[in-house]
């Protein structure tokens, strides 16, 4: 079956410019994660929707990030006036409920401020 | 703060023996654990997990051990095979689903 997908899969952009990373959960999957991913480190929560609504946005760095899951399924994370430092490499998850369940992660989008 | 930790960077093995890749975590609260095996330019793909209602959970060649006095667990992987050179995230996360990471342990098995 298919996976969490995500795309683009690679992004170069210039500083100060906007940005946008979309995330395709798998089929029924009530639960989406954005992670990010810098060289040499783990996975660091940005937020989790369950359905539609952001249930936790404590990850975000800074109000130049943003959200949404208008739909319940696709996702998509928006980037403001991006900086070098928010170059990284971007991971969406999913799973069937929350709680106690593992996330299932896509590819990523790897994103370049130059 | 990182609230999970693991401690080694890389670890190199013979095919055929025995990896063991550590993990400490700092909050009690932690009640479910996950290890995560990542190949380059790929998400981390789920491997095995527990819940801290048990110590010891297997599948297959996988094993996590789960020790909550000393906030450690750890994956035994037996026998290692060239295949499972990639780098291994260990995760620990709450009853509200978000999942803190180890910053990962590049696992080389030699043929």
């Amino acid at each position: 079956g298919a996976g969490v997908s995500q795309t683009p899969s690679n992004k170069v952009t210039e500083k100060g410019k906007y940005v946008e990373l979309r995330c395709d959960p798998i089929s029924g999957h009530t639960a989406l994660y954005w992670y990010r991913q810098s060289l040499g480190q783990g996975p660091e929560f940005l937020i989790y929707f369950q359905g539609t609504g952001a249930a936790d946005d404590s990850g975000l760095p800074n109000d130049r990030f943003f959200a949404v899951r208008p739909e319940g399924s696709v996702s998509t994370l928006k980037i403001q006036r991006t900086e070098r430092g928010d170059s990284a490499v971007y991971l969406c998850a999913s799973s069937p409920q929350p709680g106690n369940s593992p996330l299932h992660f896509g590819n990523g989008t790897r994103l370049t401020v130059t | 703060d990182q609230q999970v930790k693991q401690n080694s960077p890389s670890l190199s093995v013979q095919e055929g023996r025995i990896s063991i890749l550590n993990c400490d975590y700092t909050n009690s609260m932690f009640d479910y654990f996950l290890w995560y095996k990542k190949y380059p330019a790929e998400g981390p793909t789920f491997l095995i997990s527990i819940s801290s209602i048990k110590d010891k959970n297997e599948d297959g060649r996988f094993t996590v051990f789960l020790n909550k006095s000393a906030k450690h667990l750890s994956l035994h992987i037996v026998p290692s095979q060239p295949g499972d050179s990639a780098v291994y995230f260990c995760a620990a996360g709450d009853n509200f689903n978000k999942f803190y990471f180890g910053s990962g342990t590049k696992l080389n098995v030699k043929p």
